[in-house]
């Protein structure tokens, strides 16, 4: 069974600031990674995904993570953070079933 | 628009109560699922479709039924609401399984008092 650990339940960064939101995940096989956020009152959008091929994933808004396997991890990144950024994100993780697992999410706010 | 569509968006019951949650997708996706969230907890899996015509239980399924319509409606029955059921609801979909991505719905939050 995977699981997926964000460390931070809260990040605060001033605006233009790099974004660092960190994701470690547990899985028996090769997994697929992906990032969503969330914004108040809404649902969750696909940020990113890794499947296969290239480790640098790059996404909307400006985002990107990167899959390191040898540190089970898929950290998300933006050099210069918005104030539109501010938002809850959540890592998730699936095998090759048909679920995914989601992290506790991280709430970015961001300083003017 | 193409999407998940989660029908109602607030709801609030009295303990013992019932209710339906629907959801119906219009992406032609094979795989529905219905989460709640949680405070400090993410989300959660309640039950899953892989397919029209099958359904299983995920992590939360205590109190919970759900019943595949057709391919595109899922939805989610509280039998006997109770406080602890107090969350919010997401529906989502996906074409093949969780290798995809999931689209969601906007959510149904419910309050059970």
């Amino acid at each position: 069974a995977q699981s997926v650990t964000q460390l931070g339940s809260h990040v605060s960064v001033s605006e233009g600031a790099l974004v660092l939101l960190r994701c470690n995940y547990s899985s028996s096989v090769p997994p697929y990674l992906f990032w969503y956020v969330q914004y108040p009152n809404q649902g969750l959008q696909l940020l990113l995904k890794y499947t296969t091929g290239a480790t640098l994933v790059k996404g909307i808004n400006g985002f990107e993570a990167e899959f390191k396997k040898s540190e089970t991890s898929f950290h998300l990144t933006k050099p210069s953070a918005h104030m539109s950024d501010a938002a809850e994100y959540f890592c998730a993780v699936s095998d090759y079933d048909y679920k995914l697992s989601f992290g506790a999410g991280t709430t970015v706010t961001v300083r003017a | 628009n193409a999407g998940v569509t989660q029908t109602p968006k607030f709801q609030v019951l009295k303990t013992g109560q019932s209710m339906t949650l629907q959801c119906a997708q219009d992406m032609n996706h094979n795989s529905m699922y219905w989460y709640r969230q949680d405070p400090g907890m993410g989300l959660r899996l309640i039950y899953y479709s892989a397919s029209e015509g099958t359904t299983d239980k995920g992590e939360v399924p205590n109190g919970y039924n759900v019943s595949r319509l057709n391919k595109r409606e899922f939805s989610l029955r509280l039998e006997s609401a109770a406080p602890s059921q107090t969350s919010v609801y997401f529906c989502a979909s996906s074409a093949q399984g969780g290798g995809y991505g999931y689209t969601f719905g906007s959510g149904t939050r419910l309050t059970v008092v």
